[in-house]
């Protein structure tokens, strides 16, 4: 059985602050991981990809994959109020597998 | 920028009936997707479709439901005999390539109620 395990929060930061989320998941066959952003009663947008271990930026968002420890995480910098929304991790073994998504962390950026 | 359509945005049906859940991948995405988030739940997967066939799916995607391409535009997810429990938004994704590694973007979403 895959698992992708998210902390579901709230997680509260303050506006302009780092936000720092994290996700482990169970199959060590995952190639491919994902966050997407969800607003409440909307679908999944993507954010960012990353496929190798590392960091990898894209303006205030940074993922960073640890294969060997089975964790992904998602920084994102100079926090917006727009920045919340639900942020859901999602994994799979590359090409057209389904993905197999966390429960999500509820992210909160106080004004 | 492109994007995945589905229609209707709400669809509201009785116990029994069945429905046809419709989606409009992006123009030059080969694969396609479906899944389900019931309300308060996560997302899951339910399907993927490549070539005219699936390519994979889940536990959840039994006999009740039914996938087609019915021509070159649209894509379609059918639910047989509906249940109460089928009341989820039902999400359908397109992605490039099943090659490699594409990520999968993800239309507006069709909420389903059975009553």
């Amino acid at each position: 059985q895959k698992e992708v395990e998210q902390n579901s929060g709230p997680l509260s930061v303050p506006e302009g602050a780092i936000a720092s989320l994290n996700c482990t998941y169970s199959d060590r066959g995952s190639q491919s991981f994902f966050w997407y952003r969800q607003y409440s009663g909307k679908s999944p947008e993507l954010i960012m990809s990353i496929y190798s271990n590392g960091d990898k930026e894209d303006g205030r968002f940074t993922a960073q994959l640890n294969k060997a420890s089975q964790y992904v995480s998602l920084l994102i910098r100079d926090s917006q109020p727009s920045d919340s929304a639900t942020y859901l991790c999602a994994v799979n073994e590359g090409g057209a597998d389904g993905l197999t998504f966390g429960k999500g962390t509820h992210l909160i950026i106080q004004p | 920028e492109p994007e995945v359509t589905q229609t209707p945005s709400h669809q509201v049906t009785q116990m029994g009936q069945e429905v046809i859940l419709r989606c409009v991948p992006i123009s030059n995405h080969l694969y396609f997707y479906w899944y389900r988030q019931i309300l308060g739940q996560k997302v899951e997967f339910l399907v993927s479709f490549y070539n005219n066939e699936i390519s994979e799916k889940s536990e959840i995607f039994d006999d009740q439901f039914s996938v087609e391409r019915p021509d070159g535009s649209n894509f379609t997810l059918k639910i047989r005999s509906t249940k109460l429990e089928d009341s989820a938004m039902y999400f359908c994704a397109s992605s490039r390539v099943g090659q490699g590694n594409q990520p999968q973007h993800f239309g507006d979403g069709t909420r389903l109620s059975i009553l």
